[in-house]
């Protein structure tokens, strides 16, 4: 089936740390990625949806200047966390899809520790 | 607000026994219905969908039914296997590739 990386799987830092997590589709191309968040026992919530050579579109409270989003390829989209703070630690999915009416396929998750 | 509502968070059943996981959704427009596996740590993995224009769709030992008029969906896993506990979520979306989920059912597989 379809795979989708992303990485890195973990990270630990301190609080004020810019933190990058890479999400590719390895065996196909991925006209639209999508980032999630999700609280423990809880979710998955969208944050935003990235599509190739454009802005990303965020959802409903989710700040774009904190979250920082590029999808550079149509392999490759990057989410960026900005002056990281407790609060956003969480667990980050990617996922990615090629057509519409075609599943989503997601990485296995970053999960994110603010110290 | 959610659109997507597993109201089932666990479900315990016995080996080689039926599982029925249930979903309910609010958006008459969702046209896509999508269920997927999740293992802890893991991303979650792809397992059957279905379009709106159908009312069931079989893959193996899973089925997913729709019904349409009562925006409801259900994923039947039978017989059930040890390797299948884990944590199950219904999907839905528009034509716009965006998923809503549900809060996920947690299925124990007992041997």
């Amino acid at each position: 089936g379809a795979v989708v990386s992303q990485h890195p799987s973990w990270v630990i830092c301190k609080s004020g740390t810019s933190v990058k997590i890479e999400c590719r589709s390895l065996d196909f191309q991925a006209t639209t990625m999508f980032w999630y968040r999700q609280f423990p026992k809880q979710s998955l919530m969208l944050m935003a949806t990235s599509n190739e050579g454009s802005k990303a579109t965020y959802e409903q409270g989710v700040e774009k200047d904190k979250f920082l989003i590029n999808h550079a390829s149509l392999t490759l989209s990057t989410l960026t966390v900005t002056s990281a703070h407790p609060e956003d630690s969480s667990f980050y999915i990617c996922s990615a899809v090629k057509n519409s009416n075609q599943p989503q396929h997601f990485g296995d998750g970053t999960r994110l520790s603010i110290l | 607000d959610q659109q997507v509502k597993q109201n089932s968070p666990s479900l315990s059943v016995q080996e080689g026994r039926i599982s029925i996981l249930n979903c309910d959704y609010t958006n008459s427009m969702f046209d896509y219905f999508l269920w997927y596996k999740k293992y802890p740590a893991e991303g979650p993995t792809f397992l059957i969908s279905i379009s709106s224009i159908k009312d069931k769709n079989e893959d193996g030992r899973f089925t997913v039914f729709l019904n349409k008029s009562a925006k409801h969906l259900s994923l039947h896993i039978v017989p059930s296997q040890p390797g299948d506990s884990a944590v199950y979520f219904c999907a839905a979306s528009l034509h716009d590739y965006k998923l809503s989920f549900g809060a996920g059912t947690t299925v124990t597989v007992r041997a």
